[in-house]
């Protein structure tokens, strides 16, 4: 089955401890991005990947990072979490970018940081 | 950048009666239009989008209108069903500061009820 695969769903950690959401992909794309959706605000870009190792800062890049290191993993890096980290997060992802084919997002990572 | 508003933020509609979503934008140069469709627990799923050499476009009961013009577009849901009941989000595909990398930006959401 075609899928956007995140994980863990639900992360619950402390402010400053290391974490790493892990985003997969099995349909061959090219483009993956991050967003975050805070009540009020939509959703917003965090970092995008046109490609394997190319990775680039969204809307609100503070606090994160990304790596594309093969086709298929674009995983999501807080180094020092924080409260204002609090949020739902999705992956997702394109054949080949914004508009030339549809985003295809996955069920997202509910983070909650203490 | 782009701005995208969209209204109303709730809306509530009774089983069978039409729902419609009206976003604007302010890029002129945007050229793409989604719209996706997010259900308790689940990512945003496309529903249907628009480019901007068309004013409208059409998949069974749901519908999108764009107006270049005046910079919004809408989204029209007819005979609603519960099954309609979600948050509803519509985006606009702008260029990255005139290059050529492109990235969505999407309005606040609409949450439909279709009541009974």
């Amino acid at each position: 089955e075609a899928q956007v695969t995140q994980n863990p769903r639900y992360l619950i950690t402390v402010t400053g401890k290391k974490l790493t959401v892990t985003c997969s992909q099995n349909m061959n794309h090219e483009y993956m991005s991050w967003y975050r959706q805070d009540p009020g605000l939509g959703l917003r870009q965090i970092y995008y990947s046109m490609n394997v190792e190319v990775t680039d800062k969204g809307d609100v890049p503070e606090g994160y990072k990304v790596s594309r290191k093969e086709k298929r993993n674009f995983p999501l890096i807080l180094e020092s979490p924080s409260p204002n980290q609090t949020s739902l997060y999705f992956c997702a992802s394109s054949f080949r970018g914004i508009g030339n084919s549809p985003l295809h997002f996955g069920n997202g990572t509910r983070l909650t940081v203490t | 950048g782009e701005n995208v508003e969209q209204h109303p933020s709730t809306l509530s509609v009774q089983e069978g009666d039409s729902a419609v979503i009206k976003c604007t934008y302010s890029d002129s140069a945007s050229n793409y239009f989604p719209w996706y469709k997010q259900e308790l627990g689940k990512g945003p799923q496309l529903i249907i989008d628009i480019r901007s050499n068309v004013g409208e476009k059409k998949d069974q009961r749901i519908a999108v209108t764009l107006n270049k013009t005046a910079k919004h577009f809408s989204l029209h849901i007819t005979e609603t069903q519960p099954e309609d009941s979600a948050v509803y989000f519509c985006a606009a595909r702008g260029l990255i500061n005139t290059g050529t990398a492109s990235k969505l930006t999407f309005g606040t959401g609409t949450r439909l009820q279709v009541t009974l």
